[in-house]
C-alpha cells in the first residue's frame, strides 16, 4: 500500500506570495493532519481534516488555512508569506480519525523556503 | 497549556549499548504515545507506540514504558546499531483533540 505523498518536496518563494501544498493520505484514511517543523519550535500541529470538516486548528495565524476533499487529499495554504514560514511542512494520516489512540503516518514533508 | 518535555536533546553511544530517551507530558488526559524516529530528508516513521492501559511495550531491541501516575513515558533500545543514529520524536494524544502535541527530540548517535 502506497504511503502518504506530498508535493512538491520542495518550494522556494519569496516573502508576500502565497502557496498551496498537497497531501494524498494512505489508501482508506480518513483524516489527514498537518504539521510544521523547525529548527527552533520543533513539530507543531497546524490542523486536522475529517470527511472535510476541519476539527482542531492549532496557534497559527489566519493565514495558514487548509481544506479535505470528499477523496479525503488534503491542501494546506499560506497567504502572503514570510521569512518566518519557511520550515518543513508536514502531513500525516490516520485511518478513523478516532481522535485519540490512533496512529497517525506522515509524509515526506514540503520544504519551504521563503526568499 | 499542553506541553511534552523530552531529554536528552542529544545522546551518543557505543555500538552495542543501550540508549534511554525520557520524555514528561502535562496533560493528564493523553492516553496515546507514539514514538517516532526521523532520518535526514524523510518524515517521521513511527517505531513504537503505548496505550494509557498499558504499562510497557516491547518490540524486539525497542522498548517503550509508560508511568501514568508521574506522567513519564520512556523509550528504551538496546543493542544499538549505527542504523539508529536518528532524531527520535516522542508525542502524546488526548481523546478528541485530533492531534499530537511533540516533544522537542532527541539526536542520537551511535558511534561504531
Amino acid at each position: 500500500k502506497a504511503g502518504v505523498t506530498q508535493t512538491p518536496r520542495y518550494l522556494i518563494k519569496t516573502r508576500g506570495q502565497q502557496v498551496t501544498l498537497s497531501c494524498s493520505p494512505i489508501s482508506g484514511h480518513r483524516s489527514v493532519s498537518w504539521y510544521q517543523q523547525t529548527p527552533g519550535q520543533g513539530l507543531q500541529f497546524l490542523f486536522e481534516y475529517f470527511s472535510e470538516t476541519q476539527r482542531n486548528k492549532g496557534n497559527f495565524p489566519g493565514r495558514f488555512s487548509g481544506r479535505q476533499f470528499s477523496n479525503s487529499r488534503s491542501e494546506m495554504n499560506v497567504s502572503t508569506l514570510e521569512l518566518g514560514d519557511s520550515a518543513l511542512y508536514l502531513c500525516a494520516s490516520s485511518l478513523a480519525g478516532t481522535g485519540g489512540q490512533e496512529t497517525q503516518y506522515f509524509g515526506p514533508g514540503t520544504r519551504l523556503l521563503v526568499l | 497549556g499542553e506541553n511534552v518535555e523530552q531529554h536528552p536533546s542529544t545522546l551518543s553511544v557505543q555500538e552495542g549499548d543501550s540508549a534511554v530517551i525520557k520524555c514528561t507530558y502535562s496533560d493528564s488526559a493523553s492516553n496515546y504515545f507514539p514514538w517516532y524516529k526521523q532520518e535526514l530528508g524523510k518524515g517521521p516513521q513511527l517505531i513504537i507506540d503505548i496505550r494509557s492501559n498499558v504499562g510497557e511495550k516491547k518490540d524486539q531491541r525497542i522498548a517503550v514504558t509508560l508511568n501514568k501516575t508521574a506522567k513519564h513515558f520512556s523509550l528504551h533500545i538496546t543493542e544499538t546499531q549505527p542504523e539508529d543514529s536518528a532524531v527520535y520524536f516522542c508525542a502524546a494524544s488526548a481523546s478528541g483533540t485530533y492531534k499530537y502535541i511533540f516533544g522537542t527530540g532527541t539526536r542520537l548517535k551511535v558511534l561504531a
